[in-house]
């Protein structure tokens, strides 16, 4: 079974561009976390979403970020026009929802911004 | 506002020894509290957790301590081996209805358990 995966793993662009990374959550997982770690920072909780469905986004800054998750595919964060502050690692975690509340963690997208 | 604190930020422990690890909480109503583990370039795997009702937790050579009056919780990480070195989050999580749990980190502690 394999876990959450995440890519790219490694995302650089250059300031204004916009930045893709893609979660696929383990099999039978229909919750996804997104969250944000700065250099020497623990992790920032962004958004939870389900299947087509935005649940919580209190975390998310209000500008040039969105996420989804469709019903088809892996989870999606967007970021538009990025700028140098946006250099982070972005980690995903999947859980089932409803027998356990657990979170899966994957292995991370580290973003830098020229 | 940071709602849990964690420290020290790092530490070194020599192998054999007891590596501690403490947190604090503001929030009362949190209800679970785990900790994670997190290697270099990966992403962090939950390690251990404790409801608040419970005042210690034990498996293997990890230990969770919890003082629901202090508000504090403590990771205690046994006879601690190179391998066990990684940085570890203390967490608080508030569970909602229709599985959704919101999960609040400490910032992380990086241990290095010296040979």
């Amino acid at each position: 079974n394999a876990g959450v995966m995440q890519n790219p793993r490694h995302l650089v662009r250059r300031r204004g561009q916009e930045a893709r990374l893609r979660c696929s959550p383990m099999k039978g997982h229909s919750h996804v976390y997104w969250y944000r770690q700065l250099p020497e920072e623990g992790l920032k909780f962004m958004v939870y979403l389900q299947k087509e469905n935005i649940i919580d986004e209190s975390g998310m800054p209000k500008e040039r970020f969105s996420a989804e998750f469709p019903k088809e595919g892996p989870s999606i964060l967007r970021i538009q026009q990025v700028v140098r502050g946006d250099s982070a690692a972005y980690f995903c975690a999947s859980s089932p929802g409803t027998t356990s509340n657990e979170q899966f963690f994957g292995p991370g997208t580290r973003l830098t911004v020229l | 506002q940071q709602q849990v604190k964690q420290s020290p930020q790092s530490l070194i422990v020599q192998k054999g020894g007891i590596s501690i690890i403490n947190c604090a909480y503001e929030n009362t109503a949190f209800d679970y509290f785990p900790w994670y583990q997190q290697f270099p370039g990966k992403g962090p795997a939950l390690l251990i957790a404790i409801r608040p009702d419970v005042s210690e937790k034990k498996e293997g050579r990890f230990t969770i301590s919890f003082n629901k009056s202090a508000k504090q919780f403590s990771l205690h990480i046994m006879d601690s081996q190179p391998g066990d070195s990684a940085t570890y989050f203390c967490a608080a999580i508030l569970l909602n209805s229709g599985g959704y749990q919101k999960v609040t980190f400490g910032i992380g502690t990086k241990l290095q358990v010296i040979p």
